[in-house]
C-alpha cells in the first residue's frame, strides 16, 4: 500500500532555478493538494484540484504552477525558484472534498533555495 | 480574519492524560478535524467533528463546542510514541481548510 508517494525527497536549488515535484497517489483519488509547511505557520494550501484535468488556486499560488494530467498524479512546478519558496511541501488527495473527508498525506519534499 | 489557535508546545508524562485544545474564528463553519505529525514526517488523520460532542476513538477523544469555537484533544494513557505535533484543522463557510500552527507535545517518562 503505497498511498501517497512524492519525489524527490530533499532538494537544493539556486535561486532562479526550476524544478517540478512529483506527486502519486494509488487510492483512486478524486482531490488532490498541494501545501507548504513553515516553521510557527499552518499548512498553506498552494494549489489543488478535484478531478483529472482541473486545478484551482489555494492560499499561496503565486510561483507555483501545477498540472493534473492523470488522476494519480498531481505536478508542482517552481519556474524561477526564490529563497522565500525554501519550506517543507506536502501532497495530499482525498476521495471527497476537504469538508468531511480526512486527507491522506505524503512524506513531504524539503525544498531549499539558496 | 481567519484564526485557529492552538497552544504552542505542552509537555505530559507518560501514562498521563493531556488535553489539547483549540480555539477557532473563521467564515462559518463545516467542521473539524485533528491530525498527528511526527517530526519529519508526514500528518495523519486522527479525527473529524461536525457536530457537539464528544467522538472517542481508542486513547483519543476529541471533543468540539460550536457556539465557542473551541475543541480540545483528549489523549489518555500517554506513550512515548504519542510525542508529536497535533493540528487543528477547520473547515469554513466557503469549504476552505483553516489549519492551525499545530501544539508539540513533548512526552517525559
Amino acid at each position: 500500500n503505497a498511498g501517497v508517494t512524492q519525489t524527490p525527497k530533499f532538494r537544493v536549488l539556486k535561486t532562479g532555478q526550476s524544478m517540478t515535484l512529483l506527486c502519486a497517489q494509488d487510492m483512486n483519488h478524486e482531490y488532490m493538494y498541494w501545501y507548504r509547511q513553515d516553521p510557527g505557520m499552518g499548512l498553506r494550501l498552494i494549489h489543488y484540484s478535484v478531478g483529472e484535468g482541473t486545478t484551482a488556486k489555494g492560499e499561496v499560488p503565486d510561483g507555483y504552477n501545477v498540472s493534473r494530467l492523470k488522476k494519480q498524479n498531481f505536478l508542482l512546478g517552481l519556474e524561477s525558484a526564490a529563497p522565500s519558496q525554501t519550506s517543507v511541501y506536502f501532497c495530499a488527495s482525498s476521495y471527497g472534498d476537504i469538508n468531511s473527508q480526512p486527507q491522506h498525506f505524503g512524506d513531504g519534499t524539503r525544498l531549499s533555495i539558496l | 480574519g481567519q484564526n485557529i489557535d492552538q497552544p504552542t508546545e505542552m509537555t505530559a508524562t507518560e501514562g498521563a492524560i493531556v488535553q489539547i485544545n483549540c480555539t477557532y474564528q473563521t467564515s462559518g463553519f463545516n467542521g473539524l478535524f485533528w491530525y498527528q505529525q511526527h517530526a519529519g514526517e508526514a500528518p495523519t488523520f486522527l479525527s473529524y467533528n461536525v457536530l457537539d460532542g464528544l467522538e472517542e476513538k481508542g486513547r483519543f477523544s476529541s471533543f468540539l463546542s460550536r457556539s465557542k469555537g473551541y475543541s480540545y484533544l483528549l489523549l489518555k494513557e500517554l506513550q512515548m510514541k504519542d510525542s508529536a505535533s497535533y493540528l487543528c484543522a477547520v473547515t469554513d463557510s466557503n469549504y476552505q481548510l483553516i489549519w492551525g500552527a499545530g501544539t508539540k507535545l513533548i512526552i517525559k517518562p
